[in-house]
């Protein structure tokens, strides 16, 4: 599986749009970006997956660029709540194989 | 269905002691997978099974290690003779075989070996 590079940190305040990049340069064309986060003592939460398009659910946005060497999760509207690790990872068939974490991107959503 | 179970959800031991850790997963789910989280980490892969068969071990699991899903239900994860660095957190996560469908987790165990 491809190895993706995140920022340690970052904050935003909330109410804002928080925007979480990820590089994965060595992305392969079957290889989809899945990103989960995970809640202090809690486990990794699935957020949303994408191959090449622009994905939007109820939680977030996944942009992915056109040659896929990076992609951004984008939380519309940062709560308190969305406070947490969040972790990009690229895997070759999704959850049918087993999930490569890195150490994430710590968010905290400030007042 | 109230997704993954995992029990328990603390356990501490002695070092030198037996644990054995269960997960139940999502019951239409037929991959089960096993992690290993240490402070300051991301989850780290030790195993996985699709019904019954363990499909893949890694090489994180040593030979104190040993898990199980006997007819390819819930699962159970044994450490013998726990040593201090088997301090972590264990992480059950199910899913269906299907391509692009995403993993389940539970909310783990923490195992502590003084």
């Amino acid at each position: 599986d491809a190895k993706t590079t995140q920022p340690t940190s970052m904050d935003c305040a909330e109410g804002r749009a928080a925007n979480l990049p990820c590089n994965h340069s060595t992305i392969s064309g079957n290889e989809y970006v899945y990103w989960y986060r995970q809640i202090h003592s809690q486990g990794p939460q699935y957020i949303i997956h994408g191959l090449k398009n622009n994905e939007t659910n109820e939680m977030a946005s996944l942009i992915i660029t056109e040659d896929r060497k990076s992609s951004t999760l984008i939380l519309p509207h940062a709560t308190l709540r969305d406070t947490a690790v969040y972790y990009c990872i690229v895997s070759l068939t999704g959850a049918n194989s087993k999930l490569t974490f890195g150490k994430g991107i710590t968010l905290s959503v400030r007042p | 269905d109230t997704g993954v179970s995992q029990n328990p959800r603390h356990k501490i031991t002695k070092r030198g002691q037996n644990v054995t850790f269960r997960c139940d997963p999502i019951s239409e789910h037929n991959r089960l997978y096993w992690y290993r989280q240490t402070l300051g980490q991301g989850p780290e892969f030790l195993t996985y099974f699709q019904n019954e068969a363990q499909l893949e071990k890694s090489r994180l699991l040593s030979d104190r290690f040993s898990a199980e899903r006997p007819k390819g239900s819930f699962s159970t994860l044994e450490i013998q003779r726990t040593e201090q660095g088997d301090s972590a957190m264990y992480l059950c996560a199910s899913s269906y075989f299907r391509d692009n469908t995403e993993a389940f987790f539970g909310q783990g165990t923490r195992l502590t070996v003084v």
